[in-house]
């Protein structure tokens, strides 16, 4: 069984240019999260999808957005750049439901490693 | 605000040597799950505990759930290099209502020497 794929793998770009981060979760899976990975603050949620809904969105700047389509597969964007966006960007899947039961297992992909000079 | 904090922050023992890893909040969480993420690559989910007192063992690493549900432990036996990486515990946020939201731990990265 296909794990969570995650493209590109790394990305270097530079400030006020946007990027789009691609993720295609586990086969049947529906709920897709965004987490932001840096030394400094660790992992932080950025939103949740689940049947092409935003469900929750944690404490991000606008500039960052995401989108599901309707074969689950996710995409995250970050407008006009700054260069405390680089860090590695995890997308993770889970069955979900619409009750929305956390003790699900996540299963992470191995990131988009996002560096901005 | 949920927040969970683990210790120590980095942890280099020899091959061969025990160690535990804790996860502590002031929040009580209705589950907490651990991974372990190695360079490179994304997080993997290695136990989810639920209830309040529990115990789980997988191979040489025992997790415990405190009984109030605030606090847990990863203890691990005899470890090995392969053991290396950067563990986390992470509990679901309960103030987004239907969500699979996530609160991460700070991490702890442990090395292995051989």
């Amino acid at each position: 069984k296909a794990g969570v794929t995650q493209t590109p793998r790394y990305l270097i770009k530079t400030r006020g240019q946007q990027v789009t981060l691609s993720c295609s979760p586990i086969s049947g899976h529906r709920s897709v999260s965004w987490y932001q990975q840096t030394p400094g603050q660790g992992l932080q949620f950025l939103f949740e999808y689940f049947s092409e809904t935003q469900r929750n969105k944690g404490n991000f700047p606008g500039r960052f957005s995401g989108r599901q389509f309707s074969n689950s597969r996710s995409e995250m964007n970050v407008s006009t750049l700054e260069l405390g966006d680089s860090a590695l960007y995890l997308c993770a899947s889970s069955l979900g439901t619409l009750g929305g039961a956390s003790n699900q297992p996540q299963h992470f992909g191995d990131g988009t490693r996002l560096s901005i000079l | 605000t949920q927040l969970l904090e683990q210790s120590p922050q980095f942890l280099s023992i020899q091959e061969g040597e025990n160690l535990t890893v804790y996860c502590n909040s002031s929040s009580v969480f209705s589950s907490l799950q651990w991974y372990r993420q190695e360079p490179g690559e994304g997080p993997v989910l290695l136990v989810t505990v639920v209830t309040g007192g529990e115990v789980k063992k997988l191979k040489r690493l025992t997790f415990q759930f405190g009984d109030a549900r605030k606090d847990s432990s990863l203890h691990i036996t005899a470890a090995q290099t392969g053991d290396t990486g950067l563990y986390l515990c992470a509990g679901p946020n309960v103030h987004g209502g239907a969500t699979n939201k996530l609160i991460f731990g700070t991490g702890t990265l442990l090395a292995v020497q051989p």
